[in-house]
């Protein structure tokens, strides 16, 4: 089984920063990781597919990169709807999620 | 994308039977491949099971397996969870997903609102 690993789990921003989300792959998987954003009570949200490829109707201030087995999700200027969890997951081999990393308010 | 709304979630006592159904509209089908991922409370996403948009291939994870049966009726756009030998770490949010691509590499594009299946005493 493939295991997902994202750092940090929480993480406190302001409005405006930059963040980085790591996610690591027990073993490669090309460029076949997704990411999503939950907010509490709600369903996750695709945000990114194929490592780096956006989301129709997602902001273009997310941007994720990598491959093999090391990927980020990158936010640029922090909105205050970004708040909230994201997960990635890999689609090599079926389906796993990371444990998730919150983004809260600094 | 497609709407999805889950039903037949509730609470169950431990070693008991649900049956999840998830209505799907808005899109074609039987070209889509389907899925189960939960949540437990205040934890994070766990894919369950999936199954191909002919209903010919089924999988799951090790932690369903041989308790959980994922089905679909084409006709009635509706995809089915049989949860058999409930555990109380079965207790989350169940969510229905849909495939994002035809026969392709599975991530999720559209999700239900969710339902909870909680297992206790």
């Amino acid at each position: 089984d493939i295991q997902m690993t994202q750092s940090p789990s929480t993480l406190s921003a302001s409005v405006g920063d930059r963040v980085t989300i790591t996610c690591r792959a027990s073993q490669s998987i090309s460029s076949w990781l997704a990411w999503y954003q939950q907010k509490p009570g709600k369903a996750p949200k695709l945000l990114i597919y194929r490592a780096s490829n956006l989301e129709s109707g997602v902001p273009s201030r997310f941007s994720g990169s990598g491959s093999g087995t090391e990927f980020t999700l990158t936010i640029s200027n922090l909105q205050p709807d970004d708040f909230a969890t994201y997960y990635c997951q890999q689609y090599n081999n079926y389906a796993t999620f990371g444990q998730g990393t919150k983004v809260d308010i600094k | 994308e497609g709407q999805l709304v889950e039903s037949g979630g509730g609470l169950v006592q431990p070693g008991g039977s649900l049956r999840l159904s998830c209505a799907a509209s808005a899109f074609t089908f039987t070209h889509y491949a389907m899925n189960w991922v939960r949540q437990a409370p205040g934890k994070g996403l766990e894919w369950v099971s999936g199954i191909s948009g002919s209903g010919g291939n089924r999988y799951y994870a090790d932690s369903v397996k041989g308790r959980f049966t994922i089905s679909r009726d084409n006709s009635k756009n509706t995809v089915y969870l049989q949860m058999n030998s409930l555990r109380a770490e079965d207790t989350a949010v169940y969510y229905c997903a849909k495939d994002r691509i035809p026969g392709g590499k599975n991530y999720f594009d559209s999700w239900g609102q969710g339902i909870l299946v909680s297992v206790s005493s």
